[in-house]
C-alpha cells in the first residue's frame, strides 16, 4: 500500500519568514495530494490540494509543488503569520473520486515566532 | 455549512468493555471514514464506507468493526476495548463525485477515548 513520509516533524519560523514542509510518497499510481491544517483543539481542514497533472498550485500565501518523477510534494507558506501556527498533514490518494482512501503523513507542527 | 458530529467529545471506558462511537453528517455525503490520531503517527484509517451497508478495511482495522445502516450515520465499534486503543478518534465524510472539484474530507470534532 501507499506510504507517505513527512518532514520535518516540527518547524519554528520567525513571523514574516517562509515555511516549507516536504512529503514523499511510494505509490506511483497516486494522483491526488491534499494538505490539511489542524489548529490546536480543532478538526483538520483542507487548505490546498493538487493533482498529478499539475506541477504547482497557489492560493494567496500558500502554494503546493509536485514532482511526480521524484514522488515528492511540498507545502510552501510565505509571509507567515501567527495564525499559521498549527499541525499540517500531507496526504496521497489514487482517487479520481472521493471514495478512495487517503494515506496521511505523520504531521508537522509549525510554530510561528512573533 | 457542512456538519459532522460525533456522539461524545470525551469517553472513559474499562478494559474489555464494548464501546460504540457514532458519527453523523448532514451533507448527504456518500463516503464516511474513521481515523485514529496518535502523536507522531498522524491520521491512520481504521475503516471507511462508500455506501450504506458497505465497508472497507483501512490500514489498522484489527480490534474494530463498523456499521452503516443509514447514509448519514457511521458507527465505530470496539468489541473489547484495550488500553492500546486509547486515542483520539476522528470521523470524516466526503462526496464521491466532487462538486467544483472539491474532494475535501470534512472531519468531526473528535472523540478522545481513554481505556483504563
Amino acid at each position: 500500500g501507499e506510504n507517505v513520509e513527512q518532514h520535518p516533524s516540527t518547524l519554528s519560523v520567525q513571523e514574516g519568514d517562509s515555511a516549507v514542509i516536504k512529503c514523499t510518497y511510494s505509490d506511483s499510481a497516486s494522483n491526488y495530494f491534499p494538505w490539511y491544517k489542524q489548529e490546536l483543539g480543532k478538526r483538520p481542514q483542507l487548505i490546498i490540494d493538487i493533482r498529478s497533472n499539475v506541477g504547482e498550485k497557489k492560493d494567496q500565501r500558500i502554494a503546493v509543488t509536485l514532482n511526480k518523477t521524484a514522488k515528492h510534494f511540498s507545502l510552501h507558506i510565505t509571509e507567515t503569520q501567527p495564525e499559521d501556527s498549527a499541525v499540517y498533514f500531507c496526504a496521497a490518494s489514487r482517487g479520481n473520486f472521493g471514495n478512495e482512501k487517503l494515506t496521511f503523513g505523520t504531521g508537522t507542527r509549525l510554530t510561528i515566532i512573533p | 455549512d457542512v456538519k459532522v458530529t460525533q456522539s461524545s467529545r470525551y469517553l472513559v471506558k474499562r478494559t474489555g468493555e464494548k464501546v460504540f462511537l457514532e458519527c453523523v453528517q448532514d451533507m448527504d455525503h456518500e463516503n464516511m471514514f474513521w481515523y485514529r490520531q496518535d502523536p507522531g503517527l498522524g491520521l491512520r484509517l481504521i475503516y471507511f464506507s462508500y455506501d450504506v451497508k458497505m465497508k472497507e478495511k483501512g490500514d489498522i482495522p484489527e480490534g474494530y468493526s463498523v456499521s452503516r445502516e443509514k447514509k448519514e450515520r457511521f458507527s465505530l465499534i470496539l468489541e473489547s476495548a484495550s488500553t492500546n486503543q486509547t486515542s483520539m478518534y476522528l470521523c470524516a465524510s466526503s462526496f464521491t463525485f466532487a462538486r467544483w472539484d472539491n474532494y475535501e474530507q470534512y472531519f468531526g470534532p473528535g472523540t478522545r477515548l481513554t481505556v483504563t
